[in-house]
């Protein structure tokens, strides 16, 4: 089955560590996204993708960052200079980057650091 | 800038229908619809195209109004399925991204 995949699903962390949460797609999308989403809050841009070795700031992209290496794969690193990173973090892919293309979720990393 | 949802929440019994609305200050391109239920990620329901080309299910409607930078969503005859949080997204500029609502909760009861 296509699909999206996010790991860990929860994930600890102590502050002032780097920490990089994992998203894999065999949908053979070429657009990915990086989304934060706050406790009773929509999402949050953070970084998109619209195709290997390039991708864009979204919204708060500070203190964070990715790479796109390979198609499948859009690795996202919360770093010690983000300064509220706890949160349920949502990796998404579309067919192409655009909005008249349908996003579709993986099912999320929450982080929380203590 | 953040689209803004109406309303922030709305209970309804099963059967009953409820308008979710969504609106823009700036002009719009597209809008998409989202629904998330507690702790799972969003599933994708609709894609409103500025030109009035539509994407989406079949049971959900939904309708884009371009001069008022507007956006509604309607359920009809409500589900237990139905209850989430729905949220709108729409274009930002020619950056080729979505900005999001902070979402509408919609609880439907037996």
């Amino acid at each position: 089955d296509g699909g999206i995949t996010q790991s860990p699903k929860y994930l600890f962390r102590k502050e002032g560590q780097n920490v990089t949460l994992s998203c894999e797609q065999n949908l053979n999308h070429d657009a990915m996204y990086w989304y934060r989403q706050d406790p009773g809050q929509g999402l949050r841009l953070i970084y998109y993708s619209q195709i290997v070795n390039d991708f864009q700031k979204g919204d708060i992209a500070e203190g964070y960052s990715v790479s796109r290496e390979k198609k499948e794969s859009f690795p996202l690193t919360v770093t010690s200079a983000q300064k509220n990173p706890t949160a349920f973090y949502l990796c998404a892919s579309s067919i192409d980057a655009g909005t008249s293309y349908e996003q579709y979720f993986g099912p999320g990393t929450r982080l929380t650091v203590t | 800038q953040q689209p803004v949802q109406s309303p922030q929440a709305v209970i309804l019994r099963e059967g009953e229908d409820a308008v979710i609305n969504c609106s823009s200050s700036k002009a719009l391109y597209s809008v998409h619809w989202y629904r998330q239920k507690h702790g799972e990620a969003p599933v994708f329901l609709m894609i409103l195209l500025k030109g009035g080309e539509q994407k989406g299910h079949e049971k959900i409607s939904a309708s884009f109004n371009e001069k008022k930078q507007q956006s509604s969503l309607y359920l009809t005859a409500s589900q237990l399925s139905y209850s989430g949080t729905y949220f709108c997204g729409t274009e930002k500029g020619s950056a080729r991204q979505l900005t999001f609502g902070s979402g509408t909760q919609l609880t439907v009861l037996p």
